[in-house]
């Protein structure tokens, strides 16, 4: 019930299309949901996150889109730039723990 | 600011042999943790530190220790390694649970 499970594992798009990543939670207490981005040979670092009460947050060209009922999540990168290529971590957390659940990463490739 | 330090940032160690990685925050953060990074598995939490003085069991926490030095401090200890801790170790820090703030990480290989 701990579990964040997220996919694809490794994804290739050119430059300009619009990657999805997407993530899947069991734990119904978990109210905060981030992504985390790496980029090689760095630790990760926040990127963008949503809170259960809202359905989308934009932020620049990275959208998270949020369903509740689903229990899954999803982040969207528009107009993806060779600059993106990097790995994303979705996670979650729960209200009263300091705690992250991450997802096991997907590795982005945004080709020239 | 420098944000979370981490020490070494690459090491070698034989099957047996112990260690210490040292990690330091300069925000001033209550929460302390250490993470493994390995292919295909993400982050996993090793141990955790909410506030000085305390410190949690995370996912994967057997073969190593850690102290909370003070409220800048928090080092992870490997008291005799194995090829299985071979790994990339993160550092983070946070006020809040919002934002997890992660060192540059140590390269460990166990040989």
């Amino acid at each position: 019930q701990q579990q964040v499970k997220q996919s694809p594992q490794s994804l290739i798009v050119q430059k300009g299309g619009i990657p999805i990543i997407n993530c899947a939670y069991e734990n119904t207490a978990f109210d905060y949901f981030p992504w985390y981005q790496q980029f090689p040979g760095k630790g990760p670092a926040l990127l963008i996150a949503i809170r259960p009460d809202v359905s989308e947050k934009k932020e620049g060209r990275f959208t998270i889109s949020f369903n509740k009922s689903a229990k899954q999540f999803s982040l969207h990168i528009m107009d993806s730039q060779p600059g993106d290529s990097a790995t994303y971590f979705c996670a979650a957390s729960m209200a009263g723990f300091q705690k992250l659940v991450f997802g096991t990463g997907t590795r982005l490739l945004v080709s020239p | 600011n420098a944000g979370v330090t981490q020490t070494p940032k690459f090491q070698v160690l034989k099957t047996g042999q112990s260690m210490t990685l040292q990690c330091a925050q300069d925000m001033n953060h209550n929460s302390m943790y250490w993470y493994r990074q390995d292919p295909g598995m993400g982050l996993r939490l090793i141990y955790y530190s909410a506030s000085e003085g305390t410190t949690d069991k995370g996912e994967v926490p057997n073969g190593y220790n850690v102290s909370r030095l003070n409220k800048r401090e928090f080092s992870l200890r490997l008291e005799s390694a194995a090829p299985s801790q071979t790994s990339v170790y993160f550092c983070a820090s946070s006020e809040v649970r919002d934002t997890q703030y992660f060192g540059p990480g140590t390269r460990l290989t166990v040989l």
